[in-house]
């Protein structure tokens, strides 16, 4: 399966700063993803970023608050802007394999203090 | 619209008892299911998935599942379970099908106690 490194694995931000995470890819994909776990919670998906348009984000997520670039096949970033303690989460980077379905990367923990 | 659910968050169980974390389904078209496993501090870790075909799918670690279209089900099963198995674990079904978005349960703690 495709193999996806994500930085940075945590972080501690002010609030109102950003974060911004990437997440690298070694192979070319076409639909890469990024879901936020909630600390307790389960994964809920944020946007799906397509190399050459722009993101498509689900309900409840805005571009200003969570901009994502797509500049290639092989890597996205993803920020986290106007940070407030309820951002705190683990933020998942992943991508569509044609054969192993859908993988995830490590992740990476968000405290906001 | 799709949903999953996960009928149980904590399954504590025994070392090398057998164990099963149930996971049901609602969809009004067909739909690809997967397990996910969470171990500590790491990220997600695909163990099977079902997309077509037999309904009884073997994944890694000597887990396997049975999909039942009828009772909309995906419950995982593990016949012998190791400290290891320890971890939070993952239901989801694929949107309209095929390797898009991914709609996930709510999880299901596994503790293995010795």
């Amino acid at each position: 399966s495709a193999v996806i490194s994500q930085k940075p694995s945590r972080d501690i931000c002010q609030r109102g700063t950003s974060l911004t995470i990437q997440c690298q890819v070694d192979s070319q994909v076409t639909m890469m993803f990024w879901y936020r776990q909630q600390p307790g919670q389960s994964l809920t998906l944020i946007a799906t970023a397509n190399q050459g348009s722009e993101a498509t984000y689900e309900s409840g997520f805005v571009i200003d608050k969570f901009p994502i670039s797509r500049p290639n096949l092989t890597f996205s970033t993803l920020t986290v802007s106007n940070l407030s303690p309820e951002d705190s989460s683990i933020y998942l980077c992943s991508v569509r394999d044609s054969l192993y379905g859908i993988t995830f990367g490590s992740g990476t923990r968000l405290t906001v203090v | 619209a799709q949903s999953v659910t996960q009928l149980d968050s904590q399954v504590p169980v025994f070392e090398e008892a057998p164990v099963e974390l149930r996971c049901n389904y609602s969809s009004s078209v067909s739909v690809y299911l997967f397990w996910y496993v969470q171990y500590p501090n790491q990220g997600l870790q695909l163990l099977l998935k079902y997309l077509s075909g037999s309904t009884l799918v073997k994944g890694i670690n000597g887990f396997e599942a049975e999909f039942n279209k009828s009772q909309t089900s995906f419950h995982l099963r593990k016949p012998s379970v190791h400290i290891s198995d320890t971890a939070e674990y993952f239901c989801a079904v694929s949107v309209s099908g095929g390797y898009n978005k991914l709609i996930f349960g709510a999880g299901t703690r596994l503790a293995v106690h010795p």
